[in-house]
């Protein structure tokens, strides 16, 4: 079975950090691009970063940029994404995708996305 | 970065009828726009990619059509599953963006 799952999400504090972690199994995992999504309670859907197969190209929401970072282990077949400086408005689920993988490199439809993982920023 | 706009934001629909959604983009995106469902508590799931190409599984009443800028969800005889939001996302043009959604609810 082709899955995702995330994990370390929680309720953090205000300047708090977290490391999320999302597990990938049934498929190549070093063949696709992945992303981190997050929802916010009751509000759409938002990239907030995504990393190219081997890990050398990522990009970041401005939201996030120079607060969180993006990383893979191939060996693994993990996604992470580091939080810091956490405010009350990254507050969302996050969900980490997988991109189809047809098109071209890094533009492509999601076509397996993980259950998600929690984020309260909260004092 | 690419706007996509969808109407209605929700959308009123008895089971067995017919629903429409619509979305549009704000310049040019060639087909590259997939459409997503969401049920309360769930991860979003793919429906269609390539405007028009069902996602492995998807049943057939639903369908996609639309190039360009203007872009139609379908989705025949509504089934108690159906009623959730759906998101449009274009990924023509890099950052890819995603819609506001289209609640289609039980009329």
């Amino acid at each position: 079975e082709v899955k995702m799952v995330e994990s370390g999400g929680g309720i953090v504090r205000p300047g708090g950090s977290l490391r999320l972690s999302c597990e990938a199994s049934g498929f190549i995992f070093s063949d696709h691009w992945v992303y981190w999504v997050r929802q916010a309670p009751g509000k759409g859907l938002v990239w907030v970063s995504r990393i190219n197969n081997d890990g050398s190209l990522t990009n970041y929401a401005d939201s996030v940029k120079g607060r969180f970072a993006i990383s893979r282990d191939n060996a693994k077949n993990t996604l992470f994404l580091q939080m810091n400086s956490l405010r009350a408005e990254d507050t969302a689920v996050y969900f980490c995708v997988r991109d189809q993988g047809l098109g071209n490199p890094g533009l492509d439809a999601f076509d397996i996305w993980g259950q998600g993982t929690m984020v309260t920023v909260s004092s | 970065e690419i706007v996509l706009t969808q109407s209605p934001a929700t959308l009123s629909v008895s089971p067995g009828e017919r629903a429409t959604l619509s979305c549009r983009a704000s310049q040019s995106v060639s087909n590259n726009v997939a459409w997503y469902q969401q049920k309360l508590g769930q991860a979003p799931r793919l429906l269609i990619y390539g405007a028009s190409i069902r996602a492995t599984g998807i049943s057939d009443r639903v369908s996609g059509s639309g190039s360009g800028t203007e872009f139609t969800l379908t989705i025949g005889s509504l089934q108690s599953e159906d009623f959730a939001m759906y998101y449009c996302q274009q990924y023509n043009n890099w950052p890819l963006t995603f819609g506001e959604g289209t609640k289609v609810e039980i009329k």
